[in-house]
């Protein structure tokens, strides 16, 4: 079945460090790739967005390459602050969206 | 423009009583969405309505969950009787057309429900 795994948390960084988190998927046919953020107390907020292979979605700083041959859609961004400190997820979307577990980041000055 | 809300914010009841949500989502919105988030996991779809009929109800356990969306608006989910696993943040969202489309979907707060 269709399914996204990503890297378990939590990560941790200082500021201005360079943040990597990994996602992989599995699907039939090309779903479009999502990363969504949730901040504490608050709900999902969209964060970028891929929809064909060899998009790169780009948001905040953040950055993310669909990568066809590696079923791969990671998250990256230069120089993380203490503001980007929340739970990632990736997520593909099938005819549904598939859900990644969540990557808790935490930045510290 | 006003994003998804929903109420309440948190709900705490005991095992086998019942408990019910309210979403509203943004207007002009057709599709609404039910995901139930379980602590240290993922969303999970529950029920995907377009205007006012059921789209994917598939994994709902219809046992003791319902949902309705009855004049294609707001919507509630139901859970009777609760059980202890059912504590979770259930998510409301919705989106202009269905997820095939790919149109974003924008998400409530959620309510969070702890069961006793």
């Amino acid at each position: 079945g269709n399914s996204v795994t990503q890297m378990e948390g939590p990560v941790t960084l200082s500021e201005e460090a360079f943040l990597t988190i990994n996602c992989t998927y599995t699907a039939t046919g090309y779903p479009s790739l999502f990363w969504y953020v949730q901040y504490p107390g608050e709900g999902l907020q969209l964060l970028l967005k891929a929809t064909k292979a060899d998009d790169k979605g780009s948001n905040k700083g953040f950055e993310a390459t669909y990568r066809k041959e590696t079923t791969s859609f990671h998250l990256e961004k230069g120089s993380v602050q203490v503001s980007d400190s929340a739970v990632y997820f990736c997520v593909a979307n099938t005819d549904k969206l598939i859900f990644g577990t969540g990557t808790r980041l935490q930045v510290f000055p | 423009e006003a994003g998804v809300a929903q109420s309440p914010r948190y709900k705490i009841i005991e095992k086998r009583q019942s408990v019910a949500f309210w979403c509203n989502p943004i207007s002009g919105h057709a599709t609404l969405y039910w995901y139930q988030q379980i602590l240290g996991q993922g969303p999970k779809l529950l029920i995907q309505f377009q205007n006012n009929g059921v789209v994917d109800d598939s994994q709902l356990p219809k046992d003791r969950f319902s949902a309705e969306r009855l004049k294609g608006v707001d919507s509630t989910l139901k859970i009777q009787p609760a059980k202890l696993e059912d504590s979770a943040v259930y998510l409301c969202a919705s989106s202009l057309g269905s997820s095939i489309g790919n149109q974003p979907q924008h998400f409530g707060d959620g309510t969070r429900l702890s069961i006793l």
